[in-house]
């Protein structure tokens, strides 16, 4: 089955600019989580999603960052306008039921700088 | 504050040798605990997990060991492999909550050396 794929893998932009990722779950996973790593530090949750709807959305760190699951399927992540503290990796990740039975399954990430 | 912590940013180990990461927590409601395993330019992949009822778990060549009244929990690698050198991210969740939310620590960067 095909993974998690995010799309771009990298993107840089200046501050004040608009940006969007987009992750596509693996088929069927009704679960999917947005998270962000800065500057090789933790891993830190942004959202969840359970099909197009917002689980939990505590770690989304403020208004400037908006992200939608239309249809349940895929995902995108806008941030408008960027700052520079905003750079870093963004994963996306999806399983298929609720609960760490069954893990969660990583996208290789979108690198955002912010210059 | 973070409740998720790996102390050790970095750590060398020689081939065939035993590799030892270490994760500490500040959260007692925690019940369930993982291991991923990152390459650079890729994406954490899960390695290995234990609930909070037992205090080991064991999968080929990785154990994973909890010490909850020192909240504490360590990842053995034995034999290590070169290619077992990534980043090494511990995390920790409320499996009750059930949401699938977990809380990373930094990460620790293991090293084999053939």
């Amino acid at each position: 089955e095909a993974g998690v794929t995010q799309f771009p893998s990298h993107s840089v932009i200046e501050k004040g600019q608009t940006v969007t990722l987009r992750c596509d779950p693996i088929s069927g996973h009704d679960n999917l989580y947005w998270y962000r790593r800065v500057m090789g530090k933790e891993i830190k949750f942004l959202l969840h999603f359970v099909k197009e709807s917002k689980q939990d959305e505590s770690g989304m760190p403020n208004n400037r960052f908006l992200a939608e699951r239309t249809g349940g399927t895929y995902s995108t992540l806008k941030v408008q306008p960027a700052e520079l503290e905003d750079s870093g990796v963004y994963f996306c990740a999806s399983s298929q039921v609720t609960g760490m039975i069954s893990p969660l399954h990583f996208g290789n990430g979108t690198r955002l700088t912010v210059t | 504050d973070q409740q998720v912590k790996q102390n050790s940013p970095s750590l060398s180990v020689q081939e065939g040798r035993i590799s030892i990461l270490n994760c500490d927590y500040t959260n007692s409601m925690f019940d369930y605990f993982l291991w991923y395993k990152k390459y650079p330019a890729e994406g954490p992949t899960f390695l290995i997990s234990i609930s909070s009822i037992k205090d080991k778990n064991e999968d080929g060549r990785f154990t994973v060991f909890l010490n909850k009244s020192a909240k504490h929990l360590s990842l053995h690698i034995v034999p290590s492999q070169p290619g077992d050198s990534a980043v090494y991210f511990c995390a920790a969740t409320l499996f009750s909550g059930n949401t699938g939310k977990l809380i990373f620590g930094q990460g620790t960067t293991l090293q084999v050396k053939p």
